[in-house]
């Protein structure tokens, strides 16, 4: 079965440095992977899918994520931090029971 | 008009009631959601319906009913729940049930049981 792994549940930066939420996905197929924001009391926010259209997937808000099979990985990069970016992101894969599974989430907190 | 609404927003009902949530979203989609969050949690899919007919149960407990009425709409009957049972419930929805389309979710509603 498809899962995801977020490494670190909390991620600190200062407003206007790099932002690096980490996603690494476990399949035995090509997946399809998907990042969610969640802001405190609200529902989740797509920002960007992979759907193996291309390597480099550019979504809302100036986020990107970069598919990269010989790592497994898929992680979000915004080049710099705005205080609206502090929420929560899931990282999430589709399997082929056609249900989102998501990973246990990254608390984004910025600093100013 | 690209929403899922979900109603109420906040939900307080004792361990004997009966209460819905309700899920409408007008985006023409054919597969629709209910999931539950637990406080730090990431959400856990419980029903999926396609084409208005239920697809997926993850052995959710049967004081869960779904109901799907139409394209439309997706409500969440709940009777005799536990205090374990307080969390966000999210709706979403998705053009197909399929492994590339991405799900909208709605705001959710705050369940608290007591």
């Amino acid at each position: 079965a498809q899962s995801v792994t977020q490494l670190g549940s909390h991620v600190s930066v200062s407003e206007g440095a790099l932002v690096l939420l980490r996603c690494n996905y476990s399949s035995s197929v090509p997946p399809y992977l998907f990042w969610y924001v969640q802001y405190p009391n609200q529902g989740l926010q797509l920002l960007l899918k992979y759907t193996s259209a291309a390597t480099l997937v550019k979504g809302i808000n100036g986020f990107e994520a970069e598919f990269k099979k010989s790592e497994t990985s898929f992680h979000l990069t915004k080049p710099s931090a705005h205080m609206s970016d502090a929420a929560e992101y899931f990282c999430a894969v589709s399997d082929h029971g056609n249900k989102l599974v998501f990973g246990a989430g990254t608390i984004l907190r910025v600093k100013s | 008009d690209t929403e899922v609404t979900q109603t109420p927003k906040h939900l307080v009902m004792g361990m004997t009631n009966k209460k819905s949530l309700k899920c409408e979203q007008h985006m023409g989609h054919r597969a629709m959601y209910w999931y539950k969050q637990k406080a730090k949690k990431p959400p856990e899919l419980m029903f999926v319906y396609s084409y208005e007919k239920l697809s997926i149960n993850e052995s959710v407990p049967s004081r869960f009913s779904p109901e799907c009425p139409n394209s439309s709409l997706l409500n969440l009957h709940l009777h005799a729940l536990q205090p374990e049972d307080s969390a966000l419930y999210l709706c979403a929805s998705s053009s197909r049930q399929g492994n590339y389309n991405e799900q909208f979710f709605g705001p959710g509603t705050r369940l608290t049981v007591l």
